[in-house]
């Protein structure tokens, strides 16, 4: 079965420091991943998704098959970054997201 | 935009009350999806529903059930709430097609139940 892990609940780093939220999975078939983003106070958004290759508000993810990893970076963190992150497995099989427990990221002056 | 409307931001609830949570979506999604939301556990989906009266149980379906009669509607029921049903509930839709996985959340709906 499918299960995506974020051993980290809490992450606090400084501004301007580098920041890695990790995100591991398991999964049989080729995997599909996103990180999603809630701030305070907003609905649950779509940050970016591993196809896409793309850096979305200075943070990138790339898939790693050998290590089943997606972890999180971003090389300065901003105040406005705090916020829950959660990483996303989608097995087109089930046709469904499936969740890791999500990590509170707070960037603190 | 998408938008994904959710009737209540919170609502109290008594024990062993039956809870409605409805969800709207207005963009023809074929799919809609129930979560909850807990500290620690992250988001489990409860029911999702891939077409009109069609639905399918998530991971933790237990003492729930939907209902899917339009496209754009999918509630969620609470038969008889129970304590440890108080949670944040978020719904989601979801286009059907290759390669479309975005997912569109709703602002949720924080149930607590007395």
């Amino acid at each position: 079965a499918q299960r995506v892990t974020q051993p980290e609940k809490l992450l606090s780093v400084f501004k301007g420091a580098p920041v890695e939220l990790k995100c591991n999975y398991s999964y049989s078939g080729s995997p599909e991943l996103f990180w999603y983003v809630q701030y305070s106070r907003q609905r649950l958004q779509l940050l970016l998704r591993h196809i896409s290759r793309e850096s979305i508000k200075g943070f990138t993810a790339d898939l790693n098959k050998g290590e089943t990893s997606f972890h999180l970076k971003k090389p300065f963190a901003q105040e406005e970054d705090s916020a829950m992150y959660y990483c996303a497995l989608f097995t087109g099989g089930g046709n469904k997201l499936t969740f890791g427990t999500g990590t509170q990221l707070k960037v603190e002056l | 935009d998408v938008k994904v409307t959710q009737s209540s931001r919170y609502l109290v609830k008594r024990t062993g009350e039956k809870v409605f949570l409805e969800c709207v979506q207005d963009m023809d999604h074929e799919n809609m999806f129930w979560y909850r939301q807990d500290p620690g556990l992250g988001l489990r989906l409860i029911y999702f529903s891939y077409d009109v009266k069609m639905k399918e149980k998530g991971d933790i379906p237990e003492g729930y059930s939907v209902s899917r009669e339009k496209k754009e509607r999918f509630s969620l029921i609470l038969e008889s709430a129970s304590t440890n049903q108080t949670s944040m509930y978020l719904c989601a839709s979801r286009p059907h097609g290759r390669g479309e996985y975005t997912q569109y959340f709703g602002p949720g709906t924080r149930l607590t139940v007395l």
